[in-house]
């Protein structure tokens, strides 16, 4: 069962553009993470957000939780070829324990 | 580097076969995680292990097995291999067992091909 859908799946832009990816789902998370994945290697922490309406910025990047808890987004601004990668969302329902779901992906991809 | 190790990088292997994939997890940490990725499914987990026991499962198949070890490295065996068994496997750590805020770790990865 996929809980999280990412939007878009692909994304290919021009650096110094902005964009936003979303995470979505009909379930309640208690928690939600975003994950970076490079080529290569393994996904890497971003952030992680628990409260509804929450917002964090960690320099170009801005993360909201959904007020509801069941959906987040991630907007980068004057994106970089740094910023390539793929974008995994992950939520942890409550009361299930450890296990985060994970969403389907974002496959961000910036032209120089 | 995340301090988590996994080992082999590449595994070719044949169906039918049985492979053995081995994950070091970062200094102090209890947790760890397995998770296999594919193109069609994404990330998907398969199982936890903390401190030497199991503690959550997922979508893993019979076919697959895990475990922790006294010095908290894991293996995930894999057996009967299918052609749709190939797929990226990725280990995780993490210092908790669960919890909001818990942050996993991951190794780079075993890439399996199945032939």
């Amino acid at each position: 069962t996929q809980l999280l859908e990412q939007s878009p799946q692909f994304l290919s832009i021009q650096e110094g553009e902005n964009l936003t990816v979303y995470c979505n789902s009909s379930s309640v998370f208690s928690s939600l993470q975003w994950y970076r994945q490079e080529p290569g290697e393994g996904p890497v922490l971003l952030v992680t957000v628990v409260t509804g309406g929450e917002v964090k910025k960690l320099k170009r990047l801005t993360f909201q939780f959904g007020d509801a808890r069941k959906d987040s987004s991630l907007h980068i601004t004057a994106a970089q070829p740094g910023d390539t990668g793929l974008y995994l969302c992950a939520g942890l329902p409550p009361n299930t324990g450890n296990q985060f779901y994970f969403g389907t992906g974002t496959s961000l991809t910036v032209i120089p | 580097d995340s301090g988590v190790t996994q080992t082999p990088k590449h595994l070719i292997t044949a169906t039918g076969q049985r492979v053995t994939l081995r994950c070091s997890p970062r200094s102090g940490d209890l947790s760890v995680y397995w998770y296999q990725q594919s193109l069609d499914q994404g990330l998907q987990f398969l199982i936890q292990y903390y401190n030497g026991e199991e503690r959550a499962k997922g979508n893993i198949l019979e076919r697959f097995s895990a475990q922790q070890f006294p010095d908290l490295h894991s293996e995930l065996n894999l057996s009967s291999l299918e052609l749709g068994d190939s797929a990226l496997y990725f280990c995780a750590s993490s210092v908790a067992l669960a919890g909001r805020y818990n942050e996993q770790f991951f190794g780079p990865g075993t890439r399996l091909t199945v032939l």
